[in-house]
């Protein structure tokens, strides 16, 4: 079956402008989380979703950070003003729930360059 | 706060050897534990998880991990590699939120397999 997408795969922006990244989840998965992939930091957590709902913002690296997720499917990560320290791989996962008992599912990530 | 630590960066292991990865964690209740991998260019994909229980787990492609409370280590092992099995490593810790949970990552362990 179909798994976690996201687009684009690879993402080159300059210094100031905005990008928006796509996470697709598995149909049915009412849990979506994105982390980061970079460099210095490792791989972070940045925020989660029940449904629509996003309880707890606080992992978002900054106030230019914000993520949506709309019908309980879809989501995106909008990433403002963007900076050189946001270069990173963007990783999306979906969960059939919040619980641990029910496994992440990972995406392939988008890759953004902040040039 | 939660840490997971993985105190080899890189390793080098012949193709048929064994392999063992150290994972070391911080937290201040029964861990959730897991361990992930990841091959270039894509997704992680969940090798194997402990919430409980047997304290010796069993995951997929041949991998098996070892929960031990005393050392807060959580060592994922497998008897003979194979070349397939260069790729990144991640061991994660999973913190029940009020609401939600999040997963804490390793820095990774890249490993690679000489013929």
């Amino acid at each position: 079956g179909a798994g976690v997408s996201q687009s684009p795969s690879n993402k080159v922006t300059e210094k100031g402008k905005d990008v928006e990244l796509r996470c697709d989840p598995i149909s049915g998965h009412t849990a979506l989380y994105w982390y980061r992939q970079s460099l210095g930091q490792g791989l972070e957590f940045l925020i989660y979703f029940q449904g629509n709902s996003a309880p707890d913002k606080s992992g978002l690296p900054s106030d230019r950070f914000s993520a949506e997720r709309t019908g309980g499917s879809v989501s995106t990560l909008t990433i403002q003003r963007t900076q050189q320290e946001d270069s990173a791989v963007y990783l999306c996962a979906s969960s059939p729930s919040l619980h641990f008992n029910h496994e992440q599912y990972f995406g392939p990530g988008t890759r953004l360059t902040v040039t | 706060a939660q840490s997971v630590t993985q105190p080899d960066i890189h390793i080098t292991v012949s193709e048929g050897a064994s392999l063992e990865l150290r994972c070391n964690y911080s937290y201040g209740a029964t861990p959730y534990l897991f361990w992930y991998v990841q091959s270039p260019g894509q997704g992680l994909q969940l090798l194997l998880k402990y919430f409980s229980g047997d304290t010796l787990v069993q995951g997929i492609k041949g991998f098996e991990a070892e929960f031990k409370r005393s050392q807060s280590s959580f060592n994922l092992r497998k008897p003979s590699v194979h070349w397939s099995d260069a790729a990144e490593y991640f061991c994660a810790v999973g913190m029940i939120k009020a609401a939600g949970n999040k997963l804490t990552f390793g820095g990774g362990t890249r490993v690679l397999v000489k013929p």
